[in-house]
C-alpha cells in the first residue's frame, strides 16, 4: 500500500482559497487518488478522487502532480462548514484491493 | 437519495452482553463495508462485501465479531461477547463496486460503550 504524508494541521480564513498538500511518493500507476473529510461526530465524507488528470466536482479540486507523486487538494473559498480532517488515501483500481487505508490526516481549521 | 443508514446511533452495553449493528446502503450499491474507528484515529476496514460474498473479512476478530449480508442488501455486524476495549464508532458504508474507481459513502455511524 502507497504511504502518504500529510501537515499534521492547517489553518484557513473563511472564504480563502485553501491548499490541502498529499505526498504518495510511493504511488502505483493503478492507485487512484482519494480524499475524504470527516467533520467532528460525522462519518467521513467523499470529497473526490482522480487517476492522472486534474478533477473538479462541486466540493472541490483536485491537481495531480504529472509525476503523480503528490496532489494537492484545493477549497476554492473556505466556509467554517470545512473544518474536518482531510485524508489522502491512494486505492488501487483493482476490486479485489478496493479498500480504504486512512492515515492520520490534516486536521483544517477555518477561522471566521 | 438516501444516504446509507445505521442503526442504532448509540449504544451502550455491559461487558459480555452481546450487541448488534445495523446497515442499509445506498440502493444499487453492490460493495458494502464495515470500519471500526477508534478515538483520534482513522476508520480502519473490518469487512468488506460485495453483494452477499464477503471478500475481506481479514481484519474482522473472528473469536467474537461476525458479520452477515443477506440477500447482498443490508447488514448486520454483531459482537458477542462485547469487551471494554470494543468502545468504539461502527461505521458502514458502500460503494457502486469496489476499486479505486468509485467513491465510498459512509453512514453516521453507531458509537458503541462497553462499560
Amino acid at each position: 500500500d502507497a504511504k502518504t504524508t500529510q501537515p499534521n494541521s492547517m489553518e484557513s480564513n473563511e472564504e480563502e482559497p485553501v491548499h490541502l498538500p498529499c505526498n504518495h511518493s510511493t504511488i502505483s500507476g493503478t492507485d487512484y487518488i482519494h480524499w475524504y473529510r470527516q467533520l467532528p461526530s460525522q462519518g467521513p465524507e467523499y470529497v473526490i478522487h482522480g487517476l492522472t488528470s486534474n478533477v473538479n466536482n462541486r466540493m472541490a479540486s483536485l491537481a495531480i502532480a504529472e509525476d503523480r507523486k503528490s496532489s494537492t487538494l484545493i477549497l476554492h473559498r473556505a466556509t467554517l462548514r470545512d473544518a474536518a480532517v482531510y485524508y489522502c488515501i491512494p486505492m488501487n483500481y483493482g476490486g479485489s484491493q478496493g479498500n480504504l487505508i486512512f492515515g492520520k490526516g490534516t486536521k483544517l481549521s477555518v477561522k471566521p | 437519495e438516501a444516504g446509507v443508514v445505521q442503526s442504532p446511533r448509540y449504544k451502550i452495553i455491559e461487558k459480555k452482553q452481546p450487541v448488534a449493528f445495523w446497515c442499509n446502503p445506498i440502493s444499487g450499491h453492490n460493495t458494502l463495508y464495515w470500519y471500526l474507528q477508534n478515538l483520534g484515529q482513522g476508520p480502519e476496514l473490518l469487512i468488506r462485501y460485495e453483494n452477499e460474498e464477503a471478500v475481506d473479512d481479514s481484519q474482522l476478530p473472528k473469536d467474537r465479531f461476525s458479520a452477515e449480508r443477506l440477500k447482498g442488501v443490508d447488514s448486520t455486524l454483531k459482537i458477542q461477547p462485547a469487551e471494554l476495549g470494543d468502545s468504539a464508532v461502527y461505521l458502514c458504508a458502500s460503494s457502486l463496486a469496489g476499486g479505486g474507481g468509485y467513491e465510498q459513502y459512509f453512514g453516521p455511524g453507531t458509537r458503541l460503550t462497553v462499560t
